[in-house]
């Protein structure tokens, strides 16, 4: 089956990387992504990567993946208060052709000022 | 461009009520999603529509939940009876297509049973 998992929670210092990580089991995903929630609101797609990508740099957002562990990384650099939201890892599968996302269940980053 | 958008945003009922919830997804997206997202929990897809057509409601819950996208535009997502388990966020979302997954997400719809 399909299933995603996330460390719960992540605290940095104003300033510093952080480095959030999720593990996927389906080896067939095609795309996997990140997702930012902010208190209250809905959530809001920050970058994807290929699964015949290692690595993808987006301003201070660095995805890493390995496939053959099914990991999959997000490295935010120079963290500033306003990343502290709850981060989620999503997979989609080459089998699947209903667009259907399997969310992890969100890693809460918390930025110390 | 106007994004998703979710009512009411916070809905507080007793159990055995019914409930509605209203989606207007962004203009030109045919894909809609509604999500579910216990607290503390990633969203869980409930139902998928193409235009009016819902394609993937595997995970709804029959007996009680229904939905409906008259038209191919609004949707509205129907709780009846709502049940204490079924306090959560209700999410909608919508895509141009399914071929990846950049979902536009809508504040969602707070939903506590009581």
């Amino acid at each position: 089956g399909e299933d995603v998992e996330q460390s719960l929670f992540l605290s940095v210092r104003e300033g510093d990387s952080s480095v959030i990580n999720c593990t996927y089991t389906d080896s067939s995903s095609t795309y996997l992504y990140w997702y930012k929630q902010e208190p209250g609101a809905g959530l809001q797609l920050l970058t994807y990567i290929f699964s015949n990508m290692d690595m993808k740099q987006d301003q201070r957002l660095t995805v890493l993946l390995n496939k053959k562990d099914k990991h999959l990384s997000l490295r935010i650099a120079d963290t500033q208060t306003g990343d502290s939201a709850i981060y989620f890892c999503a997979e989609i599968g080459r089998s699947s052709n209903t667009g259907k996302l399997i969310f992890g269940q969100g890693t809460t980053l918390q930025v110390k000022p | 461009e106007a994004g998703v958008v979710q009512s009411p945003r916070y809905k507080i009922i007793e159990k055995k009520q019914p409930v509605a919830f209203w989606c207007n997804p962004i203009s030109g997206h045919n894909t809609l999603y509604w999500y579910r997202q216990n607290l503390g929990q990633g969203p869980e897809l409930l139902i998928r529509y193409e235009n009016e057509e819902a394609v993937d409601d595997s995970q709804l819950p029959k007996d009680r939940f229904s939905a409906e996208r008259l038209k191919g535009v609004d949707s509205t997502l129907k709780i009846q009876p709502a049940e204490l388990g079924d306090s959560a966020v209700y999410l909608c979302a919508s895509s141009l297509g399914v071929t990846t997954g950049e979902l536009f997400f809508g504040e969602g719809s707070r939903l506590t049973v009581l």
